[in-house]
């Protein structure tokens, strides 16, 4: 019954280093989603995608680089990893049409910068 | 612009008694309005949405949570708390007419049940 996979629950990544993030999703949706989680903080929105080769920015795009290469696929890449960058990365996805529909999320990437 | 808060950070109830989690939202259109949670190590799960139909919205797990347009609130009601709605929540507002960068989500109540 999965529907939205990240491919790492767990994460720990060296200063510099480029981070490649992959979330795949199984419902053919339109809409794809990066969020960053952090306490206090709730999601915030890095990267959103709403069709193949189509990426908007959310509200904290720096640093990061997105990737939709295939409909079921967004990659979020940390182009040189920094200890700010320490969070739970949430990956979503909709039916197109806003997010007036129901979004899946999976279960996270917990991402340590050293 | 649209935003929303999530008016305590921490509520804690007893087994059994009932749940309240407060969120007030700011929206120039008529919102599409949601609560999401997300058990520990978990994902985030949709619990309910109002989309400008009914005002009441019931919920999955016995939820349900009231859109009040004069009070701009949407609150999170449960009569009878238990132990596994342990769990942070969270209000979410978006304009449905817009990009997906206009969702917000609000910081989040971390709800504790005492036995």
């Amino acid at each position: 019954d999965v529907k939205v996979t990240q491919s790492s629950r767990y994460l720990v990544k060296r200063t510099g280093e480029k981070v490649f993030l992959e979330c795949v999703q199984d419902m053919d949706h339109e809409n794809m989603f990066w969020y960053r989680q952090d306490p206090g903080l709730g999601l915030r929105l890095i990267y959103f995608s709403y069709d193949v080769k189509m990426k908007e920015k959310g509200d904290i795009p720096e640093g990061y680089s997105v990737s939709r290469e295939k409909k079921e696929r967004f990659s979020l890449i940390l182009e040189s990893a920094s200890t700010n960058q320490t969070s739970m990365y949430l990956c979503a996805s909709t039916l197109a049409g806003g997010f007036d529909t129901e979004a899946f999320f999976g279960q996270g990437t917990r991402l340590t910068v050293v | 612009a649209q935003s929303v808060t999530q008016l305590d950070s921490h509520v804690s109830v007893s087994e059994g008694t009932p749940v309240l989690l407060r969120c007030n939202y700011s929206s120039s259109y008529s919102p599409s309005l949601f609560w999401y949670v997300q058990h520990p190590n978990k994902g985030l799960q949709l619990l309910l949405k109002y989309t400008s139909a009914a005002t009441l919205v019931k919920g999955i797990n016995g939820f349900e949570a009231e859109f009040k347009k004069s009070e701009t609130s949407f609150h999170l009601t449960k009569p009878s708390a238990h132990m596994s709605d342990a769990a942070e929540y969270f209000c979410v507002v978006s304009d449905p007419y817009s990009s997906a960068s206009k969702i917000i989500f609000g910081s989040g109540t971390r709800l504790s049940i005492r036995p």
